[in-house]
């Protein structure tokens, strides 16, 4: 059972645009939900991240919407350029305490192309 | 850069061996996580190391096992390949509660 669902598989964008990938989770206990980028041949690198206790957080061109009681959170991408062009994967986690965490769960992954 | 590396970049095997595979993590980060990624799929979560002992593994087979060093660097090991067994081979450090940073990862191919 997939605990995390993405958005659509694949997105093309034209320069200057807003990029939007969604993902919906299922386990209430998550409480961590980290966005990764991918460019082939690279390990996923962390890009932005959102606790459940606030809605949103932005960083530079890039957001992150939440919505606790939808269960759904999503990226946005300001200003697409084409180095933005990459495999996005949301995630989710369950952080936990006293030293240890959990493990990511991973959506399939959005292959965004940003066109010049 | 995170200041996870990973070793060897790439290798090739044949079904049945076995294959270890290596990965430092960043300086003070005392936990370390496998996943697994098919092509063309996300991360998969394999097993995960704190402090030495293992904290969790995902639904793969006892063939895969790992260790954790006191340098909190870390290995996994496959034994028995099959065919199924090729993908890239992330290991993501962290240090307690925090976000966990990936390494370049090991692409494993199989024949």
């Amino acid at each position: 059972q997939q605990q995390v669902k993405q958005s659509p598989q694949s997105l093309i964008v034209q320069k200057g645009g807003i990029s939007i990938i969604n993902c919906a989770y299922e386990n209430t206990a998550f409480d961590y939900f980290p966005w990764y980028q991918q460019f082939p041949g690279k390990g996923p690198a962390l890009l932005i991240a959102i606790r459940p206790d606030v809605s949103e957080k932005k960083e530079g061109r890039f957001t992150i919407s939440f919505n606790k009681s939808a269960k759904q959170f999503s990226l946005h991408i300001m200003d697409s350029q084409p180095g933005d062009s990459a495999t996005y994967f949301c995630a989710a986690i369950s952080m936990g305490y006293g030293g240890s965490q959990g493990n990511l769960i991973f959506g399939k992954g959005t292959k965004l192309s940003v066109k010049p | 850069e995170t200041g996870v590396t990973q070793s060897p970049t790439h290798l090739i095997k044949t079904r049945g061996q076995q294959v270890t595979l290596r990965c430092s993590s960043q300086s003070g980060h005392n936990t370390v996580s496998w996943y697994q990624q098919a092509l063309g799929q996300g991360p998969q979560f394999i097993f995960q190391y704190y402090r030495e002992e293992e904290n969790g593994r995902g639904n793969f087979p006892p063939r895969f096992s790992g260790l954790q060093f006191p340098n909190y660097s870390s290995e996994l090991n496959v034994n028995a390949l099959e065919l199924d067994d090729s993908a890239l081979y992330l290991c993501a450090s962290s240090l307690s509660e925090n976000e966990q940073y990936f390494g370049p990862g090991t692409r494993l191919t199989v024949t």
